[in-house]
């Protein structure tokens, strides 16, 4: 089974609202990936965890926290988002040290108003 | 600076007009070539994984095939369903086995 389970599928919030997305998987994978992405652009990496430990932060700005409680699980905390992050935001999975395929979740729209 | 470029930009087709879509790539060392198919507002599905050049793979009505400057989708008899965006990933030697750079996509859009 590859796949990535995301909730929730939609989400609209206030600029001063807190919300978080959540992501799981059961493939055994030990790499787990943050991405955005607008429309008719390809995906934009965020954040990677690599056992549990965040190994690559792509600067973005603090309002966006990730978390990984453990190997199935990551999150992604929002707070005080503009309306430009308004997006698609994907979860991915893969093995980990070799290049392995990334499998996506199927992502969560969120709106920021 | 490593580079993924995809063309057409968007492709019109038949049902059952092959076609085939181009990822070139410009890059330190390439690890893994990457197609996605993707559904508007969904996340991308992962088609297949090349290696190295003159590598081929297939899937239904799929088949991609690498050489050392590009790689192509060939699209056999496609059907309306086949339509989505393609998008070509790569893994290179400064990216690392985490980063994907991605090329911007090819459009397909299938008619009955």
């Amino acid at each position: 089974d590859t796949e990535v389970t995301q909730t929730p599928k939609h989400l609209v919030m206030g600029m001063t609202n807190k919300k978080s997305l959540k992501c799981e998987q059961h493939m055994g994978h030990r790499a787990m990936y943050w991405y955005k992405q607008k429309a008719k652009k390809p995906p934009e990496l965020m954040f990677v965890y690599s056992y549990e430990k965040l190994s690559i932060n792509e600067s973005v700005p603090s309002r966006f926290s990730p978390e990984c409680p453990n190997s199935s699980l990551l999150n992604l905390h929002l707070h005080a988002l503009q309306p430009e992050d308004s997006a698609l935001y994907l979860c991915a999975s893969s093995a980990s040290g070799q290049s392995y395929e990334q499998y996506f979740g199927p992502g969560t729209r969120l709106t920021v108003t | 600076e490593d580079q993924v470029t995809q063309s057409p930009e968007a492709l019109r087709l038949q049902e059952g007009e092959s076609s085939s879509l181009n990822c070139s790539y410009t890059v330190s060392g390439l690890r893994g070539l990457f197609w996605y198919r993707q559904d508007p507002g969904k996340g991308p599905e992962f088609l297949f994984t090349l290696y190295s050049a003159g590598e081929e793979k297939e899937k239904e009505r799929l088949k991609a095939t690498l050489t050392k400057k590009e790689s192509f989708l060939h699209i056999t008899a496609p059907k309306p369903e086949d339509s989505a965006t393609y998008l070509c990933a790569v893994q290179t030697l400064n990216t690392g086995f985490q980063k994907l750079v991605f090329g911007t996509g090819t459009r397909l859009l299938v008619s009955p």
